[in-house]
């Protein structure tokens, strides 16, 4: 079993259009959740923290269940702008807790 | 502030050569991390480093791969007998002394030929 597990996509939305991403993980030891975005060929751009309580960052909001092992990003109001692979990565739990564990990203995107 | 910087961007190696990739952290920033994405495939971690410290290499392959962060200068990873096998994109990333987000650099495409 993958370590941290998305579905791939694609996601083809019309603009304006709300849509929901999904992850879950597999070592209950982790401890950090984040939602990076990555543009074709480009690096990968930290898009928000997730916290145990559930948080929003204007049009984004993500949540987390640590009973599930589950993670999600909820984006608003889709703009053409964010089309992009989104990735759920997770802390391993490893020697030193900082080490990062990807998802493979579910691609996403906004038509006109 | 500027970013983290990486260089090469783009790197073209023989098999069998070396390959020295170079990292610098955000200014305030003291880890540094380095990942590998093959293609079609997610970030895999490779090793984090404090200043002359390697904290964790549980990523890096047993052979051939080795990283660095001196205490002056980049971070570099070095990979030696380079095979067709290690192209693709390396990326740094780096954190501050508190806290586990890590911003990314734009990493070096390494295409062995």
């Amino acid at each position: 079993r993958k370590e941290v597990e998305q579905d791939p996509g694609p996601f083809n939305v019309p603009e304006g259009a709300t849509v929901a991403f999904n992850c879950t993980y597999s070592n209950s030891a982790s401890q950090s959740f984040f939602w990076y975005r990555q543009d074709c060929r480009k690096e990968p751009k930290l898009l928000m923290s997730v916290y145990s309580s559930g948080n929003e960052d204007g049009r984004f909001t993500a949540q987390l269940n640590r009973a599930s092992q589950y993670i999600s990003l909820l984006i608003r109001d889709s703009k053409l702008s964010d089309s992009a692979t989104y990735l759920c990565v997770v802390n391993t739990g490893s020697n030193s807790g900082y080490a990062l564990n990807f998802g493979k990203g579910t691609s996403l995107l906004v038509t006109p | 502030n500027a970013g983290v910087m990486q260089n090469p961007r783009h790197l073209v190696r023989r098999r069998g050569q070396e390959a020295r990739l170079r990292c610098s952290p955000m200014k305030g920033h003291s880890h540094v991390y380095w990942y590998r994405q093959l293609p079609e495939e997610g970030l895999k971690f490779m090793v984090y480093l404090q200043k002359e410290n390697i904290i964790d290499e549980s990523g890096m392959p047993k052979e051939r791969f080795s990283a660095e962060f001196p205490k002056e200068g980049p971070s570099i990873l070095r990979i030696q007998q380079v095979v067709r096998g290690d192209s693709a994109a390396y990326f740094c990333a780096s954190s501050p002394p508190t806290g586990y987000e890590q911003y990314f650099g734009p990493g070096t495409r390494l295409t062995v030929t």
